[in-house]
Formats: C-alpha cells, sequence, structure tokens
C-alpha cells in the first residue's frame, strides 16, 4: 500500500523566512496530494492541493509543487508570520481525492519566531 | 466549519470498555472516512464506508468496528479498550474538501 515520508519532522525559522516542507510518497497511482494545517486539540484543515496532471500551484503565501517522476511533493511557505505555527499535514489518494482514502505523513511541528 | 458533526468532543473511560463515536456528514457526501490521531502514530485511515458499505479499510484493529446507518451518519464502534487506544478520533466525509469533523478525544485510563 500507499507510504508517505514526511520530512522535517520540525522546523523553526524567523518571521519573515520561507519554510519548505517535503514528502515522497510510493504508489505511483497517487493522483492527489493535499496539505493540512493542524492547530494543537484542533482538526485538520485543507490549506491547498495539487493533482497529478500540474506541476505547480499558488495561493497567496502557499505553493505547492509535485514531481511524478521522483515521486515527491512539496510545501512552500513564504514570507511566515507567528500565525502559521502549527503542524503541517502532506497527504496523498489514488482516485483522484474522490473517493480514495488519504495516507498521511507524520507531520512537520512549524515554529516561527517573532 | 465542515460541515461535518462529530459527538461527543470528549470520552474518557476505563479500560476493557466499550464506546461509540459518532459522525454525521457533510449533506450531500455519501461516504465516512475515519481516522485516528495518536501522538506516536500520527493521523491513520482507519475505515471508509459509502453509501452503507464498507468501501476500504486501514489500519483498523479487531477490536474495533463501524458502520454507515440509511441516514448515513457512522459509528464507530471500540472494545475492550487499552491504554493505547487513547487519541483523537477524526471522521471525514470526502477527500479533496475540508471536511474533518473537530475529532472527538478519547481518554482511556
Amino acid at each position: 500500500g500507499e507510504n508517505v515520508e514526511q520530512h522535517p519532522s520540525t522546523l523553526s525559522v524567523q518571521e519573515g523566512d520561507s519554510a519548505v516542507i517535503k514528502c515522497t510518497y510510493s504508489d505511483s497511482a497517487s493522483n492527489y496530494f493535499p496539505w493540512y494545517k493542524q492547530e494543537l486539540g484542533k482538526r485538520p484543515q485543507l490549506i491547498i492541493d495539487i493533482r497529478s496532471n500540474v506541476g505547480e500551484k499558488k495561493d497567496q503565501r502557499i505553493a505547492v509543487t509535485l514531481n511524478k517522476t521522483a515521486k515527491h511533493f512539496s510545501l512552500h511557505i513564504t514570507e511566515t508570520q507567528p500565525e502559521d505555527s502549527a503542524v503541517y499535514f502532506c497527504a496523498a489518494s489514488t482516485n483522484g481525492g474522490s473517493q480514495g482514502n488519504l495516507i498521511f505523513g507524520k507531520g512537520t511541528k512549524l515554529s516561527v519566531k517573532p | 466549519d465542515s460541515g461535518v458533526t462529530q459527538t461527543p468532543k470528549h470520552l474518557i473511560t476505563a479500560t476493557g470498555q466499550r464506546v461509540t463515536l459518532r459522525c454525521s456528514p457533510r449533506s450531500g457526501d455519501l461516504s465516512v472516512y475515519w481516522y485516528q490521531q495518536s501522538l506516536d502514530q500520527g493521523l491513520q485511515f482507519l475505515i471508509q464506508y459509502y453509501n452503507g458499505e464498507e468501501r476500504a479499510k486501514g489500519n483498523i484493529l479487531e477490536r474495533f468496528s463501524a458502520q454507515q446507518f440509511p441516514d448515513l451518519h457512522s459509528e464507530l464502534n471500540l472494545s475492550s479498550l487499552e491504554l493505547g487506544d487513547s487519541a483523537l478520533y477524526f471522521c471525514a466525509s470526502s477527500v479533496g474538501w475540508d471536511t474533518f469533523g473537530s475529532g472527538t478525544r478519547l481518554t482511556v485510563v
């Protein structure tokens, strides 16, 4: 089955710097890759997603890139702010995300220092 | 608000007991996915139901079972509880959308 690895497990940056989180997946059939932000004790919230027919997607300060050949995808956060501090999870899914379950990475705890 | 409702929000119970967690999917969604989030295992997919039928199974223990009813709400039954079952249990009703419920925090003492 699918396996998703996520690095780093913790990341500390200064406010205003960029943060990059990387994930690799094992199942070449995976075709949907969402990223979730989770604050302590709260539900995971979708922040951005990408499908396998797209190489890059941006939404304001957040961007995701996908390399299907290498089977890895990355989350880029620019101009980080203290409120970006949270745990970020990547995930992969087959069936284009419509009916397939999500397999999650272990998470990255991002700390943004003022 | 994701439109997915989970109850109860918190549950404290003793080892060996049985509990039931409930999830109502977002209006119009036919699927319910159950996930377990523990400190050491992260977010793990347990089981999916689609329109009343089991569709996919993940790392769900034999002590755990689920079902989806005709009104599409789902229940996750956890029995013979162990300390290690303490976790946040989330359900979602559609991948690709922001549809995780707020979760049930289960504490086994």
